[in-house]
């Protein structure tokens, strides 16, 4: 079964727009971390964001905030002010406490920022 | 730079030639990943080390694949004998020891099966 699933192939958002990039996860561990990396055309994995199982408060990095409904196994990335400069795909990962370290990754979603 | 650094970033290998690929972690980290990644693709667990020894190995081919992660120097992801299916970005990251920490990747090298 899937651990991550991130159900939007491509999205489209106007420049300084906000969009929402969709993230669900399955575990049945406590203790978890739910991260988001940025892969831009040139290839590289950044790190964007993290969420850990226990945190009460979404994460918040810059423009990123990360929506995380524990109940519903979700952990939407939030990009406010869209720039053209975040056109590129987004990974939703998790590493889970009690199985393994083991970074699992979704598909990804490639965003295009339109000017 | 104390990041995770991978080499070489781009390498090229004749069909049956052996490719070998580094990464070395990021200062303090004992856990390393290799993920391999096609064109228009997700990233492909292959296998996590920590030093000198293999956790899990599941997502490695069975043959032609080995790493390694010794007590001293970079981990190595090892392909002999490469096959065009071969060509692929492959990912190192590292991590530290809690969950609650994040994977920090390297560059990636691009290996190219001609």
């Amino acid at each position: 079964a899937q651990k991550i699933t991130q159900t939007q192939p491509g999205m489209f958002v106007q420049e300084k727009e906000a969009v929402t990039l969709d993230c669900t996860y399955d575990t049945s561990d406590q203790s978890y971390g739910l991260f988001w990396y940025k892969q831009p055309s040139s290839g590289e994995m950044i790190f964007l964001i993290y969420q850990g199982s226990y945190d009460e408060q979404n994460a918040t990095e810059g423009r990123y905030s990360l929506n995380f409904q524990k109940a519903r196994k979700s952990a939407n990335l939030v990009i406010s002010a869209s720039q053209l400069g975040d056109s590129a795909m987004y990974f939703c990962a998790m590493r889970e406490g009690e199985g393994s370290y083991i970074p699992t990754f979704g598909r990804g979603t490639s965003l295009i920022v339109h000017p | 730079n104390a990041g995770v650094m991978q080499n070489p970033r781009h390498l090229v290998r004749r069909r049956g030639q052996e490719a070998r690929l580094r990464c070395s972690p990021m200062k303090g980290h004992s856990h390393v990943y290799w993920y391999r990644q096609l064109p228009e693709e997700g990233l492909k667990f292959m296998v996590y080390l920590q030093k000198e020894n293999i956790i899990d190995e599941s997502g490695m081919p069975k043959e032609r694949f080995s790493a390694e992660f010794p007590k001293e120097g970079p981990s190595i992801l090892r392909i002999q004998q490469v096959v065009r299916g071969d060509s692929a970005a492959y990912f190192c990251a590292s991590s530290g020891d809690r969950v609650n920490t994040e994977a920090f990747f390297g560059q990636g090298t691009r290996l190219t099966v001609v």
